[in-house]
């Protein structure tokens, strides 16, 4: 057990719909980050943020938006969803305090979205 | 930019046969290097770190070397065991510590 939290395990939902991931990370990481595992795209950094501000970004489409939220906790919301938005969504966390070059990165278990 | 390279796979290996997995690092500064492995249906999770040159990382009978004249952390296993069929991720945390780098996996399929 990484000690990331991620809701839902699974998800079936129509094209056009929205969803929201959420993702609770380890207790005193700072930083949050979030993938997107698929058959084709392999594994693509999506967004990462560090005690609630954005930190950067990557291959995150504009109907996609993410936050984390106060109390660390993060959301990856997914918009107008399209049958290729069909993936396993991993949340990571991390301690990452400035300056420092090595990061471990630990990760959940991942969110099943398939659109249908 | 920072970029990492492995071996495409599968790969697949007979029980107690020598697992090298290829890795290869496009980076400025002193990255450290890991390798992250995914056994079906869960999460990654770290499998060994290096964080300067010429470190050994090492762990479960996995062991790979930062190599900064190569740029490489291959990763190797003496005898490997249908239990250690996964897909495994090369990955590098840039000077800044932001958003580290995973090259595309490689899977591994052992028979018993």
């Amino acid at each position: 057990d990484s000690g990331v939290t991620q809701t839902p395990k699974h998800l079936i939902t129509a094209t056009g719909q929205r969803v929201t991931l959420r993702c609770s990370p380890r207790s005193g990481d700072l930083s949050v980050y979030w993938y997107q595992q698929s058959l084709d795209q392999g594994l693509q950094f999506l967004i990462q943020y560090y005690n609630g501000e954005e930190r950067a970004k990557g291959n995150i489409l504009e109907r996609f938006s993410a936050q984390q939220f106060p109390d660390l906790h993060s959301e990856l919301n997914l918009s107008s969803l399209e049958l290729g938005d069909s993936a396993l969504y991993f949340c990571a966390s991390s301690v990452d305090p400035p300056g420092l070059v090595e990061n471990t990165i630990y990760f959940g278990e991942g969110s099943w979205l398939t659109v249908v | 930019g920072n970029s990492v390279t492995q071996m495409e796979g599968p790969v697949t290996l007979s029980e107690e046969a020598f697992l090298t997995i290829n890795c290869t690092y496009t980076a400025t500064g002193y990255p450290s290097l890991f390798w992250y492995v995914q056994y079906p249906g869960e999460g990654l999770q770290l499998l060994l770190k290096a964080t300067k040159a010429d470190d050994k990382g090492s762990n479960k009978g996995f062991e790979a070397t930062y190599r900064k004249e190569t740029t490489s952390f291959h990763l190797e296993k003496g005898s490997v065991q249908v239990s250690d069929s996964a897909v495994y991720f090369c990955a590098l945390s840039d000077t800044g510590g932001f958003k580290t780098i995973f090259g595309a996996g490689t899977r591994l399929f052992v028979k018993a």
